[in-house]
């Protein structure tokens, strides 16, 4: 059965820092997906990132990039010119052939002034 | 981009009676939806997967006469928490997968949240 690991579970960031948060999954497939994903306190799920595990290059968006290595089965989000805005709970998640999320632990990201 | 729906967003019922909670995607058709429980500072627990026009799977561990789950049109899916008791009390989400997307990320609703008093 794939498993997501994410092994802190709290991180802080002085704002404007840099921050990684980590993330590993273990499964047996060859294609699958990859998301992180940003729960507020108002604990709406948002997308934040996504990487398909076929595509080599690494997923970025603005501010936001990952460190994917599909050998170590390993997905690190990082957040760069972190800001107040970004403090939330931020959750690792695979897609399976299944069709379903399976979700990390979550990492409670607190951003401070 | 893709829109979930779901209401209520606050209920709180009595224990023993059943509530409804309803999850509708706004402008796309979501063949597979998803229902999840979430803890205070806890991951999302996959309850069952609702697919339209057939029963649910539910996951092991979920009792399926408890919570129903019905998926009547491509656009809605309903959880019914049936003889809610103090225990059923948590936050539940659900998710939907845009029937043309793999990988494009699930689309969440704004969860709700259920008291049993």
């Amino acid at each position: 059965a794939q498993t997501v690991t994410q092994s802190q579970p709290e991180m802080s960031v002085q704002e404007a820092e840099t921050v990684t948060l980590s993330c590993t999954y273990d499964t047996s497939e060859n294609n699958y997906y990859l998301f992180w994903y940003k729960q507020p306190p108002s604990r709406q799920m948002i997308l934040v990132i996504r990487q398909e595990a076929y595509k080599q290059q690494n997923a970025t968006e603005n501010r936001v990039s990952v460190n994917f290595q599909k050998a170590a089965k390993s997905f690190s989000l990082k957040i760069s010119d972190s800001q107040l805005g970004d403090t939330a709970m931020y959750f690792c998640a695979f897609y399976n052939q299944g069709g379903k999320l399976i979700f990390g632990q979550g990492t409670e990201l607190s951003v401070k002034p | 981009g893709a829109v979930v729906s779901q209401h209520p967003s606050r209920v709180i019922c009595k224990s023993g009676t059943s509530v409804k909670i309803e999850c509708r995607s706004l402008d796309f058709q979501a063949t597979t939806m998803f229902w999840y429980r979430q803890f205070p500072k806890q991951s999302l627990m996959l309850m069952a997967t609702s697919n339209e026009g057939s029963k649910a799977t539910y996951e092991q561990g979920v009792e399926k006469d408890k919570f129903l789950i019905n998926h009547a049109s491509l656009t809605l899916s309903t959880l019914t928490v049936t003889s809610a008791h103090p225990e059923d009390s948590s936050f539940y989400i659900c998710s939907a997968r845009d029937a043309s997307g793999v990988g494009y990320g699930y689309t969440f609703g704004s969860g709700t949240r259920l008291t049993v008093v």
